[in-house]
């Protein structure tokens, strides 16, 4: 597998808190991207990064914020959690010569 | 954007007979199409993809078509096993290295003895 990691694998946070999740890789692979996975929606893309500090939106962005300050990790935040962002979130990277995205664990989030 | 349709939803086969699995996609500029397992609790994992400029690609047991006038391409799984249970996601993208991957809604497929 893929080195890539994600942290917390678990956490359940009240409504109206910040909450950031953290993806770490060691493929020192340039891009990196967050999806959420809820039932009937598949995996939708949230944010993605093409580079340290380089980001851009998805398709479900709204509420999340990301960072990304050294190339191994990729943070995803949640500025104000809300009960529709419970969720299973996977980040995943792919390659520059690749096109095949590797996955981490995924985090289950639950917004109370 | 792209929007990636799939059917069927659910899908029951005896072991050892064939499942296929269909997806369509919006976007003609879309040109790499990978097919993604996934076993409940776990990540997702790559089994096949397609390139636009390939019509077919075999993998043992496993192949998929792809049809760019129709926009469809399709998952075939032969001599079904307990072990293929789990649900497939079909996804689109213009490739290369940023690889943003619009899926599909997912199948869980389901092998009986």
């Amino acid at each position: 597998d893929a080195g890539i990691t994600q942290s917390p694998r678990h956490k359940v946070t009240e409504t109206g808190t910040p909450v950031t999740l953290r993806c770490h890789q060691t493929e020192n692979h340039r891009y990196m991207y967050w999806y959420r996975q809820d039932p009937g929606h598949g995996l939708r893309l949230i944010h993605y990064s093409y580079g340290v500090k380089d980001t851009d939106k998805g398709e479900v962005s709204d509420g999340y914020s990301v960072s990304r300050s050294k190339t191994e990790d990729f943070l995803l935040t949640l500025e104000s959690a809300t009960s529709s962002q419970t969720s299973v979130y996977f980040c995943a990277i792919t390659g520059e010569a690749s096109t095949e995205a590797f996955f981490g664990q995924g985090t289950r989030l639950t917004v109370v | 954007g792209e929007n990636v349709e799939q059917h069927p939803s659910t899908l029951s086969v005896q072991e050892g007979d064939s499942a296929v699995i269909k997806c369509t996609y919006s976007d003609s500029a879309s040109n790499y199409f990978p097919w993604y397992k996934q076993e409940l609790g776990k990540r997702p994992q790559l089994i096949i993809d397609i390139r636009s400029n390939v019509g077919e690609k075999k993998d043992q047991r496993i192949a998929v078509t792809l049809n760019k006038t129709a926009k469809h391409f399709s998952l075939h799984i032969t001599e079904t096993q307990p072990e293929d249970s789990a649900v497939y996601f079909c996804a689109a993208s213009i490739g290369g290295g940023g690889n943003k991957l619009t899926f599909g809604t997912g199948t869980q497929l389901k092998v009986e003895l």
